[in-house]
């Protein structure tokens, strides 16, 4: 399973740019890099998911440069309600499904 | 439902005691997961279902755990002669389909175990 990097903590001010950089270096062929994100007390939710090059979507996009050995999620103008854990994952087929390693994530602090 | 659904959402259990956490998946989900979660960490990987089959039980960490999905939808995670060290949120994912690929993974919101 390719294992994740990423930082532990992160403090942003509303309004802002938040870039998460996420190093996979032994990721696999037909590995997705997927981001989740959790709140206190509920499940982890999906943000996005790419494979190669650039993902956009209504919440965030992600970067995946050409050698996919680290990929940046960026959540434009975050605001307070954003302040949660966000895990980055590189997944593997699992018989006819994935399995997902999840890391200790990045706890994104958004403050006022 | 319109999510995976999770019960109990809290569970107190004394050291010794067998317990049993329910799992109802999106329907129609044919994968379906299990994730223990430690305080602090990420969730780590206990089990796979596809529809009936337990395709992996590699993550269970003893023979006290035990999970199943008789039907191909609700799946029940037994533990028995819980020790302290189970003391965790257990976590219910289901994704639409067996086929490979990229799928997305929907979480319920975790029941979480305090063994005393």
């Amino acid at each position: 399973l390719a294992k994740t990097t990423q930082p532990i903590s992160m403090d942003s001010y509303e309004g802002q740019e938040v870039n998460i950089t996420c190093s996979h270096n032994n990721i696999a062929t037909n590995d997705y890099i997927t981001w989740y994100q959790q709140f206190p007390s509920q499940g982890p939710r999906f943000i996005i998911q790419g494979y190669k090059t650039k993902v956009t979507n209504e919440v965030a996009s992600l970067f995946i440069p050409a050698d996919r050995k680290s990929s940046t999620l960026s959540l434009p103008r975050v605001s307070l309600s954003d302040t949660a854990v966000y895990y980055c994952l590189v997944g593997e087929p699992l018989g006819s499904a994935r399995q997902l390693t999840f890391g200790s994530g990045t706890q994104l602090t958004v403050l006022p | 439902g319109a999510g995976v659904s999770q019960s109990p959402r809290y569970k107190v259990a004394k050291r010794g005691q067998d317990v049993a956490l329910r799992c109802d998946p999106i329907s129609g989900h044919v994968s379906l997961f299990w994730y223990q979660q430690a305080l602090g960490q990420g969730p780590e990987f206990l089990t796979y279902f596809q529809n009936e089959a337990q395709l992996d039980k590699s993550g269970l960490p003893s023979d006290r755990f035990f999970a199943e999905r008789p039907e191909g939808s609700v799946s029940t995670l037994k533990i028995q002669r819980t020790q302290q060290e189970d003391s965790a949120v257990y976590l219910c994912a289901s994704s639409l389909a067996g086929l490979a690929g990229e799928e997305t993974q929907y979480f319920g919101p975790g029941t979480r175990l305090l063994v005393l």
